[in-house]
């Protein structure tokens, strides 16, 4: 069965720091991939997806993340974190049957 | 409109009561789900509808009973539930049975057994 790994379960940073939050999978065929964020209080919100092609996506506000097939990895990147970006993040992998499965997520806090 | 919506946003029921959730969307999308989601855990999944046929039961008791009535509307019947199964309960829809399309989310409805 599929699995998906976020290590890092809680993330301070001050504000203009980079953020870099990890993500391994377990599931060797094609997948989808995806990071969703959930703002204190509010649904869960797409930030960006892989489907194929070029591994480094941009996704909303300013977040991106690079697709590394060898190590399994759709690491989460942002240059400069505001105080507006504190939620938690979650990595989600689909592989078929429209099975999206979520990583245990990561709590980021940014301290103005 | 790239909504899903939830009903109601907030629920309190008693073990022996029979409470359903309801969800829709107007995206013209073929799959729907619904999750579950404990206080700081990720969402886990409960069931997958696609073109209004179950597709997926995670070994869910049975106590939670899913129904699809149509392709924009998704329910959850609760009956007999126990205080463990207070939690957030996520309704999500995307396109049809192929891959490369997003889930959505709705707002969910939060739950407390008493």
């Amino acid at each position: 069965a599929q699995s998906v790994s976020q290590h890092n379960h809680h993330v301070i940073l001050s504000e203009a720091a980079s953020l870099e939050l990890g993500c391994n999978y377990s599931y060797g065929g094609t997948v989808n991939l995806f990071w969703y964020v959930q703002y204190p209080g509010q649904h869960l919100q797409l930030l960006l997806k892989y489907f194929s092609g070029d591994p480094l996506v941009k996704g909303i506000k300013g977040f991106e993340a690079e697709f590394i097939k060898s190590k399994f990895s759709f690491n989460l990147r942002k240059p400069s974190v505001q105080w507006s970006d504190t939620a938690e993040y979650f990595c989600a992998v689909r592989t078929g049957f429209q099975k999206l499965v979520f990583g245990t997520g990561t709590r980021l806090l940014v301290s103005p | 409109d790239t909504e899903v919506t939830q009903t109601p946003k907030h629920l309190v029921m008693g073990m022996t009561n029979k409470k359903s959730l309801k969800c829709e969307q107007h995206m013209g999308h073929r799959a729907m789900y619904w999750y579950k989601q404990k206080a700081k855990k990720p969402p886990e999944l409960m069931f997958v509808y696609s073109y209004e046929k179950l597709s997926i039961n995670e070994s869910v008791p049975s106590r939670f009973s899913p129904e699809c009535p149509n392709s924009s509307l998704l329910n959850l019947h609760l009956h007999a539930l126990q205080p463990e199964d207070s939690a957030l309960y996520l309704c999500a829809s995307s396109q049809g049975r192929g891959m490369d399309t997003e889930a959505f989310f709705g707002q969910g409805t939060r739950l407390t057994v008493v």
